[in-house]
């Protein structure tokens, strides 16, 4: 699976949009872009995926580039509980090669 | 429709005994997956099993590891011979089918003394 590059930590103010960005520059045309988030010690938590179109859905919106080196997730409107570390990972998704990677993540914290 | 339930929660064991883990994966899910978190690190993937069949165990250490995913039941990941070194969050994702969403449990914390 594409090697992700991600910020280690970003902070952003409770109510505003939370632009998390993700590269992923040696993504290959059957990979998908995943975005899980986990909250303190919790299990991962799915959020949206996608592969060449932007997506929506009622936790967040994933745009994808054109030429699908990149993506960022955006949460809306931002509240304290969304503080967790957002995990971008690319997959190819057939039967018998199914293992998420998790790189490091990006450490959201939300300010009051 | 219940999610991922794994337990105990947390489990503690002296050096060489032996942990159990179980994952009962959602209703309507046959492929179910084991992760585990070193403290401070990602989630490392271990193994990949579907109904009475192992189907990828690449991430699983060679030795004193083991799982299952048996007919009835949940999936057990057995750790013989525990060490410190196994200390960690033994997290387990299900899925109805390949190529489809992974959903996490809660996880279990193996703490060994």
């Amino acid at each position: 699976d594409a090697k992700t590059t991600q910020p280690p930590s970003m902070d952003c103010a409770e109510g505003r949009a939370a632009n998390l960005p993700c590269n992923h520059s040696t993504i290959s045309g059957n990979e998908y872009v995943y975005w899980y988030r986990q909250i303190h010690s919790q299990g991962p938590q799915y959020i949206i995926h996608g592969l060449k179109n932007n997506e929506t859905n009622e936790m967040a919106s994933l745009i994808i580039t054109e030429d699908r080196k990149s993506s960022t997730l955006i949460l809306p409107h931002a509240t304290l509980r969304d503080t967790a570390v957002y995990y971008c990972i690319v997959r190819v998704a057939n039967f018998g090669n199914e293992k998420l990677t998790f790189g490091t993540g990006t450490r959201l914290t939300i300010i009051p | 429709n219940a999610g991922v339930m794994q337990n105990p929660r947390h489990l503690v064991r002296r050096r060489g005994q032996e942990a159990r883990l179980r994952c009962s994966p959602m209703k309507g899910h046959s492929h179910v997956y084991w992760y585990r978190q070193l403290p401070e690190e990602g989630l490392k993937f271990m193994v990949y099993l579907q109904k009475e069949n192992i189907i990828d165990e690449s991430g699983m250490p060679k030795e004193r590891f083991s799982a299952e995913f048996p007919k009835e039941g949940p999936s057990i990941l057995r750790i013989q011979q525990v060490v410190r070194g196994d200390s960690a969050a033994y997290f387990c994702a299900s899925s109805p089918g390949a190529g489809n969403i992974q959903y996490f449990g809660a996880g279990t914390r193996l703490s060994v003394l």
